[in-house]
């Protein structure tokens, strides 16, 4: 079974810091691997996608990466802003397409 | 729409009352996923449509669960028998259908969630 765990759980930055969001996955076969945001009470909006034969993906300041071998995917965020608080989580697709998330790292950027 | 919608957004019920969550996907998605997350808990898979049909119902943690999708767009999550534990928000997921041959999965793009309580 696929075990997805994201570290740190909480994580407080001062605004304009470049931070990176650790996850690892025990399970290599995977399709996919979703990088999402998730603003307190809301639903969770997409950040970005890497497929299997990639090895990263690039949105404005966002930076994912994505090593099967080792298990390991980062998210990098360059110059924070205090708009980038929420929680972050990684979803691993494999099996029938269905997502398995780790439990999210709060990110909290001080102005 | 433009994107995925879910209805309603809250609901309060009693203990043993059945309760139906809607979920509507982007127009012309044919995969639709249910999740569910608990406080502090990432989401986890509940069950997966392609199409009308239920490919994966895996994720159903019993019979009092139960969804359906019968023209093959619009979902209703439906919960029997409530219970204190079902306390939750409920996610839906759609994506465009997958591309087989191992060389590219779709999006999964969600909607706002419905937050469940039993009372």
């Amino acid at each position: 079974k696929q075990e997805v765990t994201q570290i740190p759980a909480a994580l407080s930055v001062p605004e304009g810091e470049n931070l990176v969001l650790n996850c690892s996955f025990t399970d290599s076969a995977i399709y996919n691997l979703q990088w999402f945001r998730q603003d307190p009470g809301k639903g969770l909006t997409s950040l970005l996608l890497i497929q299997s034969s990639q090895r990263e993906q690039t949105s404005g300041r966002l930076n994912a990466s994505l090593d099967k071998s080792s298990g390991r995917s980062t998210l990098y965020i360059a110059a924070s802003q205090p708009g980038d608080s929420a929680t972050y989580l990684c979803a691993l697709g494999a099996g029938s397409y269905q997502l398995t998330f780790g439990k999210g790292t709060k990110l909290s950027v001080i102005p | 729409g433009a994107g995925v919608s879910q209805t309603p957004s809250n609901k309060v019920t009693e203990k043993g009352k059945y309760v139906e969550l809607r979920c509507d996907p982007i127009s012309g998605h044919t995969a639709l996923y249910w999740y569910r997350q608990s406080l502090g808990q990432g989401p986890e898979f509940l069950i997966y449509f392609q199409g009308t049909g239920a490919a994966d119902d895996s994720g159903l943690p019993n019979d009092r669960f139960f969804a359906v999708r019968p023209e093959g767009s619009v979902s209703t999550l439906k919960i029997q028998r409530t219970e204190r534990g079902d306390s939750a928000v409920y996610l839906c997921a759609s994506s465009a259908r997958p591309i087989g041959g191992g060389a590219r999965y779709n999006e999964q793009f969600f909607g706002p969630g419905t937050r469940l309580t039993v009372l």
